[in-house]
């Protein structure tokens, strides 16, 4: 069974600065993906980026970029230029590469916190 | 706004009680799964369905049961509630096919309250 551990519960941040959230995870899997999602106040699961573990090269979306790790089974993101709207929790989350889908497994979270 | 809805956004009810929590994937999606989210068990799979066929069950309680229909939304049932069984119920979807394209997108999910 896959298991993913974050291990920060709680994070700050000043704005303006960048802040990396860590995410390690245990599979025996070649083919899969990795994700991470932002749940804010309102408690909306929002996509922030995915990663499929066959490519080499960290994905970016604008200001969010991650660090794969493959041999290491890590899975850091990096928020650059922190923002207010930034704040929320962040979850990372694994799942297997499957024809039809596959569920997504959790990490616990790590609660961001943007000061101003 | 992902796409997916799910109705009720609210909904509080008796120990004892069933509801029916019901989801619409996005269009052209055909994998929706479902997931509770309480404050000590974390974000939970509970199953998934794929094109109206259950493809996969997590840890879903036997008093609980879910469905997709011909037009590919879903109903989780709820029945003999507890009051560990508030929590926030979200579906996601994604389109699975073998498209390529595997990540899911949440709905805004439901937050039910056992009285």
């Amino acid at each position: 069974a896959q298991t993913v551990t974050q291990s920060q519960p709680e994070m700050s941040v000043q704005e303006a600065e960048t802040v990396t959230l860590s995410c390690t995870y245990d599979t025996s899997e070649n083919n899969y993906y990795l994700f991470w999602y932002k749940q804010p106040p309102s408690r909306q699961m929002i996509l922030v980026i995915r990663q499929e573990a066959y490519k080499q090269q960290n994905a970016t979306e604008n200001r969010f970029s991650v660090n794969f790790q493959k041999a290491a089974k890590s899975f850091s993101l990096k928020i650059s230029d922190s923002q207010l709207g930034d704040t929320a929790m962040y979850f990372c989350a694994f799942s297997e590469k499957k024809s039809s889908g596959d569920k997504l497994t959790f990490g616990t979270g790590t609660r961001l916190a943007v000061r101003p | 706004d992902s796409g997916v809805t799910q109705t009720p956004k609210h909904l509080i009810t008796a120990t004892g009680q069933r509801v029916t929590l019901r989801c619409s994937p996005r269009s052209g999606d055909l994998s929706v799964y479902w997931y509770q989210q309480s404050l000590d068990q974390g974000l939970q799979f509970l199953i998934h369905y794929y094109n109206g066929e259950e493809r996969a069950k997590g840890n879903i309680l036997e008093r609980f049961s879910a469905q997709q229909f011909p037009d590919l939304h879903s109903e989780l049932n709820l029945s003999s509630l507890e009051l560990g069984d508030s929590a926030l119920y979200f579906c996601a979807s994604s389109p699975g096919g073998g498209t390529g394209a595997y990540e899911q997108y949440f709905g805004p999910g439901t937050r039910l309250t056992v009285t």
